[in-house]
């Protein structure tokens, strides 16, 4: 059964700074997908990662896949308020269909 | 295209009381799966169904039920309410076609229990 955890779970930065959250996960996943979720919104998504190696740019965020090590991370790069939100990474098999495994969330604020 | 949309967005019920709710999918998409996110459970699977089929299904108990019809449209049914099935239900569709299974959230709808 795949599990996927991800640290820190509380990230409180400075607006400027860089920062990286990591998702690790138990066992082989197909698809690994980031996303984002603001108070009492729904899901929307990040990127989504396929294969070893995969990197995924958009603005100040950056995520990578490393299926040897089962790590993903995401990397934020000099910070603004508005990233302020809860960042989820899942895990998809394939065999499950469409089924998301979900780390417990790191819940990101910028502070000015 | 129309996003995923998910009705009623609030509920309030009282224990014991039954609850269903209801999800339309991306256009052309089959799939459709359905979450619950509590402040100490986080995100869990439901159950997803796939042209009119449940083709997998979380560990939650029998009250928490689902159907979905030949337009893809799904519903969820939960009986016999606690107050511990107070959460936000996300319905997720997919099309699942040409290895495609990234999936897209629909608004949810926040049930509270009392």
């Amino acid at each position: 059964e795949l599990k996927v955890e991800q640290n820190p779970l509380f990230l409180s930065m400075q607006e400027g700074k860089n920062y990286t959250i990591y998702c690790n996960y138990s066992t082989t996943s197909d698809r690994l997908y980031w996303y984002r979720q603001d108070p009492g919104k729904s899901l929307e998504s990040l990127f989504v990662l396929l294969s070893n190696g995969a990197v995924k740019q958009e603005g100040r965020l950056m995520a990578s896949l490393d299926t040897k090590a089962r790590l993903s991370t995401l990397h934020i790069t000099a910070a603004v308020h508005d990233l302020s939100a809860t960042y989820f990474c899942a895990g998809q098999v394939g065999t499950s269909g469409s089924r998301l495994t979900f780390g417990e969330g790191t819940q990101l604020t910028v502070n000015p | 295209k129309a996003g995923v949309t998910q009705t009623p967005r609030y509920l309030i019920k009282t224990r014991g009381q039954q609850v269903t709710l209801s999800c339309s999918p991306i256009s052309g998409h089959r799939s459709v799966s359905w979450y619950q996110q509590t402040p100490g459970q986080g995100l869990q699977f439901l159950f997803e169904y796939f042209s009119e089929t449940q083709r997998n299904k979380g560990n939650f108990p029998g009250r928490f039920s689902g159907r979905q019809f030949s337009n893809s449209r799904s519903e969820m049914n939960v009986s016999t309410l606690e107050l511990g099935d107070s959460a936000l239900y996300l319905c997720a569709s997919a099309s699942s076609g040409s290895g495609s299974h990234e999936q897209y959230f629909g608004p949810g709808t926040r049930l509270t229990v009392t």
